[in-house]
């Protein structure tokens, strides 16, 4: 059964502040990584998907990374609008999404 | 990317109804997946509805509980029968981008309250 650990569970950030959250997985012939964002009362929005190990995506002040273990999703210099919850799914060989708890980011201005 | 349609947005209900979500996208796709986000956890897979075939359902949810309704390539119903206040959670529909690309693509969500 493929998992996905996400941590931390919350991050609380100062305005600027840069930080990485970090999601370890194991997946039965990975296809894919997502990285979502989800705001309170709304579904989750589509970040970036990465492939294979070494592969690294960018998006404005966030960037995510793939390694055989984990994936990291790197906040630069973030701003209060970045606050939101951060979901990480793993596409096994099966085709399923498996997702894991999420981390909350909290920026303060 | 792929946009979608979700509602009712939020309801409360009586325990021992139903209620019927409905999603419809704006473009045909073959799988359109549901999925219960449960107050402070993550997304779990419902079931997975193919457009002329049956609903393929996850460990621990059933048909008769959830049963799903796929007419056509943009539009698909899930159901919830017979509710208890466990049944309140957040639910969402989604399909994976035709386009490609853009990984999968979530309606907004339901927010159920069993009351």
């Amino acid at each position: 059964e493929d998992q996905v650990t996400q941590s931390p569970e919350a991050l609380r950030l100062q305005e600027g502040e840069s930080s990485s959250l970090n999601c370890s997985y194991t997946v039965s012939g990975l296809r894919g990584l997502f990285w979502y964002r989800q705001d309170p009362g709304k579904g989750p929005e589509f970040l970036f998907t990465l492939y294979s190990a070494g592969e690294e995506k960018e998006k404005e002040r966030l960037k995510a990374t793939l390694t055989k273990k984990e994936s990291f999703l790197h906040i630069t210099a973030p701003k209060p609008e970045d606050s939101a919850t951060y979901l990480c799914a793993v596409q096994g060989d099966d085709y399923k999404l498996s997702f894991g708890a999420g981390t909350t980011v909290t920026v303060r201005a | 990317s792929a946009v979608i349609s979700q509602k009712p947005s939020r309801d409360i209900c009586q325990r021992g109804t139903s209620l019927t979500i409905q999603c419809q996208v704006d473009s045909q796709v073959t799988m359109m997946f549901w999925y219960r986000q449960q107050p402070g956890q993550s997304l779990t897979l419902i079931a997975t509805a193919n457009q002329g075939s049956e609903a393929t359902y996850e460990s621990g949810f059933v048909i008769d509980k959830f049963p799903i309704s796929r007419p056509n390539l943009t539009f698909s119903t899930l159901t919830v029968s017979n509710m208890s206040p466990e049944d309140s959670s957040i639910y969402l529909c989604s399909v994976e981008d035709p386009g490609g690309g853009y990984g999968y693509t979530f309606g907004s969500g339901t927010r159920l309250t069993v009351v």
